[in-house]
């Protein structure tokens, strides 16, 4: 059964790094989101990407973050700068065409970023 | 912004023992999901719920969808050692897969054999 992939499994950088996250969505997908769940706390949606662009962003995607699809199988999510509470697990997802009702977000196995 | 409200926090049960958890919302959602978290890994879709009332099972899972379209429960019934994790309510406001999905805080739940 096909899967959205995540790499690297867990990420340990200094306050200020960049980091980027990668992600391999299900192939046919179409829609490409991040979440985080900070550690003990609920999943909270970052962004959402269609067609090369951002459809989508919460509040907690500032200037610091950004995304990309770099090519036809990766996506990937960049901080620039990262900060002690940038400290969380970063969830990939993908949903096929975002159109229809039972499009449902696939979750990757996520990265674990520690920012110390 | 939209918050769910998940409850119970935590629950520890005897194994073949049925469990109970649901989610409720100040506002609407179009659609509600149950994801379940092993530890380590991400979440994973149980069941989904597009129409109020709906009434969905999935082998030992039922999840319904309130009336009001502002709650949800999910069911297992005779639970066993592998329903160790934590539970997840999701709600989408609109009836499209690309809408960002609202969390609730889960119900972890841990099954004594």
């Amino acid at each position: 059964e096909p899967e959205v992939t995540q790499t690297p499994s867990h990420q340990v950088t200094q306050m200020g790094q960049e980091v980027i996250l990668r992600c391999v969505p299900i192939s046919n997908h179409l829609y490409f989101y991040w979440y985080r769940q900070i550690l003990g706390q609920k999943v909270e949606f970052l962004v959402s990407f269609y067609n090369n662009e951002i459809s989508e962003k919460s509040e907690i995607f500032d200037d610091q973050f950004s995304v990309e699809r770099p090519d036809g199988s990766n996506f990937t999510l960049k901080i620039r700068s990262t900060k002690l509470e940038d400290s969380a697990m970063y969830f990939c997802a993908s949903s096929d065409t975002g159109k229809g009702r039972t499009d449902t977000q696939y979750f990757g196995p996520g990265t674990r970023l520690t920012v110390l | 912004g939209q918050q769910l409200n998940q409850s119970p926090q935590s629950m520890f049960i005897q194994e073949g023992e049925d469990v109970s958890m649901n989610c409720t919302s100040s506002s609407i959602f179009n659609t509600w999901l149950w994801y379940k978290q092993d530890p380590g890994e991400g979440p994973v879709l149980l069941i989904a719920l597009y129409k109020a009332g709906e009434l969905t099972s999935n082998g030992r899972l039922t999840a319904q969808f309130g009336i009001t379209r502002k709650d949800s429960f999910l069911n297992i019934s005779a639970s066993i050692p592998s329903d160790v994790g934590i539970y997840f309510c999701a709600g989408q406001s609109w009836n499209s897969g690309n809408t960002p999905l609202v969390f609730g805080k889960g119900t972890r739940l841990s099954v004594i054999a």
